[in-house]
C-alpha cells in the first residue's frame, strides 16, 4: 500500500517569508495529490491539488510541484500571512486508496 | 463551507456506551468516507461507502460500524467505547468512488469518552 512521508512536522516562518512543505510517496500508481489546510477546530479544507499529467500548479500565493520520477511533491506558500497558520496535510491517491501525510504545523509570526 | 455537514459537533459520553455520528454529503456526491483524528495525529481512514454499499475498509475497529442510507447520508456507530476512542471524527464526500476523486471534509464531531 501507499506510504506518504511529510516533512517538516513543524515549521515557523516570519510573515512575508516563504514556506515549503515536502511529501514523498511510495506507490508508483499514485496520480492525484491534494493538499489540505486544517485550522484549529475545523475540518481539513482542500487548498490545491495536482494530477500527474502536470508538473506544477499555482493558485495565487500557493503552488504545488510534482516530481513523479522521484516520487515527491511539495507545497509552496509565498508572502506568508498570519492567517496561513494551520496544519497542512498532503495526500497521495491512485490505485486503491488515498493516503495522508502526518501533517505540518505551520506558524507564521507577525 | 465544504457542503458536508456533520452532527453533533461535540459529544461527551462514558466508557462502555454507544454513540452514533451522522454525516450528510455534498449535494450530488455518492461517496462518504469516515476518518478518525486523534490528538496531534494525522487522518486515519476508517471506511468508505458508495451509493449505499461498503466500498473500502481501513483501520476500523470491530466495535465500530457504519452505513449509508438511500438518501446518501451516513452514520458511524461506535460501541463499547473506550477512553482511547476520544478523537475528532471527520466525514468526507466525493462525487464518485475512485481513490482519485477529490474529497471534501465536514467540520467534524469531537468525541470525548470519560
Amino acid at each position: 500500500g501507499e506510504n506518504v512521508e511529510q516533512h517538516p512536522s513543524t515549521l515557523s516562518v516570519q510573515e512575508g517569508d516563504s514556506a515549503v512543505i515536502k511529501c514523498t510517496y511510495s506507490d508508483s500508481a499514485s496520480n492525484y495529490f491534494p493538499w489540505y489546510k486544517q485550522e484549529l477546530g475545523k475540518g481539513p479544507q482542500l487548498i490545491i491539488d495536482i494530477r500527474s499529467n502536470v508538473g506544477e500548479k499555482k493558485d495565487q500565493r500557493i503552488a504545488v510541484t510534482l516530481n513523479k520520477t522521484a516520487k515527491h511533491f511539495s507545497l509552496h506558500i509565498t508572502e506568508t500571512q498570519p492567517e496561513d497558520s494551520a496544519v497542512y496535510f498532503c495526500a497521495a491517491a491512485g490505485g486503491n486508496d488515498m493516503r495522508f501525510g502526518a501533517g505540518t504545523r505551520l506558524t507564521v509570526k507577525p | 463551507d465544504s457542503g458536508v455537514t456533520q452532527t453533533p459537533k461535540h459529544l461527551i459520553t462514558a466508557t462502555g456506551q454507544r454513540v452514533t455520528l451522522r454525516c450528510s454529503p455534498r449535494s450530488g456526491d455518492l461517496s462518504v468516507y469516515w476518518y478518525q483524528q486523534s490528538l496531534d495525529q494525522g487522518l486515519q481512514f476508517l471506511i468508505q461507502y458508495y451509493n449505499g454499499e461498503e466500498r473500502a475498509k481501513g483501520n476500523i475497529l470491530e466495535r465500530f460500524s457504519a452505513q449509508q442510507f438511500p438518501d446518501l447520508h451516513s452514520e458511524l456507530n461506535l460501541s463499547s467505547l473506550e477512553l482511547g476512542d476520544s478523537a475528532l471524527y471527520f466525514c468526507a464526500s466525493s462525487a464518485l468512488s475512485g481513490s482519485t476523486d477529490t474529497q471534501y471534509f465536514g467540520p467534524g464531531t469531537r468525541l470525548t469518552v470519560l
